[in-house]
């Protein structure tokens, strides 16, 4: 079965430095999602992402994050300006169609903020 | 308030018995539901999914039933096994927006632990 990738596995960074976080959606799914989950939590959305654009936003997405396609198989998540409430596990997720359905989940981003 | 619940933090069965982990939705405009499994440090892996004009749909050894009337979603997983212990969530697409560009509204999760 095709599956969604995410690098790294896990990042260490300071506080008020940036971060990328990298995912490979699967090929022909057309949107594309990040999840937080701090630990001990619940899965939270924070972005939807279709035909290059943002399609929907979590009030967690705030202007310290955004998100980019920059070719046609890469899904970036950057977070500006780390703050250490944002160490969380980060969950990359991609979905087949427009309607309702199956996202598949990366493995995951361990992100811890020093 | 959440709109996506678990009653049970914690599940414990034998091996080979049967499970059920329930959830309750607030949102009567959800119109897709998602059961997902985690094991510990790896991603949501999908388990079964139910849209809002189903009330049962049945997968291997899983099904889910959906109570629209008392706004309940339940996981029965049959003859239990060891590699079934997990964190299982289920969630939810409220679908305001329409199609896939909402998110999916996940509840706490519920630890299911197989007793050998």
């Amino acid at each position: 079965e095709p599956e969604v990738t995410q690098t790294p596995s896990h990042q260490v960074t300071q506080m008020g430095q940036e971060v990328i976080l990298r995912c490979v959606p699967i090929s022909n799914h057309l949107y594309f999602y990040w999840y937080r989950q701090i630990l001990g939590q619940k899965v939270e959305f924070l972005v939807s992402f279709y035909n290059n654009e943002i399609s929907e936003k979590s009030e967690i997405f705030d202007d310290q994050f955004s998100v980019e396609r920059p070719d046609g198989s890469n899904f970036t998540l950057k977070i500006r300006s780390t703050k250490l409430e944002d160490s969380a596990m980060y969950f990359c997720a991609s979905m087949t169609g427009t309607t309702s359905g199956r996202q598949y989940f990366g493995p995951g981003t361990r992100l811890t903020v020093t | 308030g959440e709109s996506v619940g678990l009653h049970l933090p914690t599940l414990s069965v034998q091996e080979g018995d049967n499970s059920i982990i329930n959830c309750a939705y607030s949102n009567s405009a959800s119109d897709y539901f998602i059961w997902y499994k985690q094991e510990s440090g790896k991603g949501p892996q999908f388990i079964i999914d139910i849209r809002s004009n189903m009330d049962k749909r049945q997968g291997q050894r899983v099904t889910v039933l959906l109570n629209k009337t008392v706004k309940h979603l339940s996981l029965q997983i049959a003859a239990t096994q060891p590699g079934d212990s997990a964190v299982y969530f289920c969630a939810e697409n409220i679908g305001d927006r329409g199609g896939g560009a909402d998110g999916l509204t996940f509840g706490k999760g519920t630890h299911l632990i197989i007793q050998p």
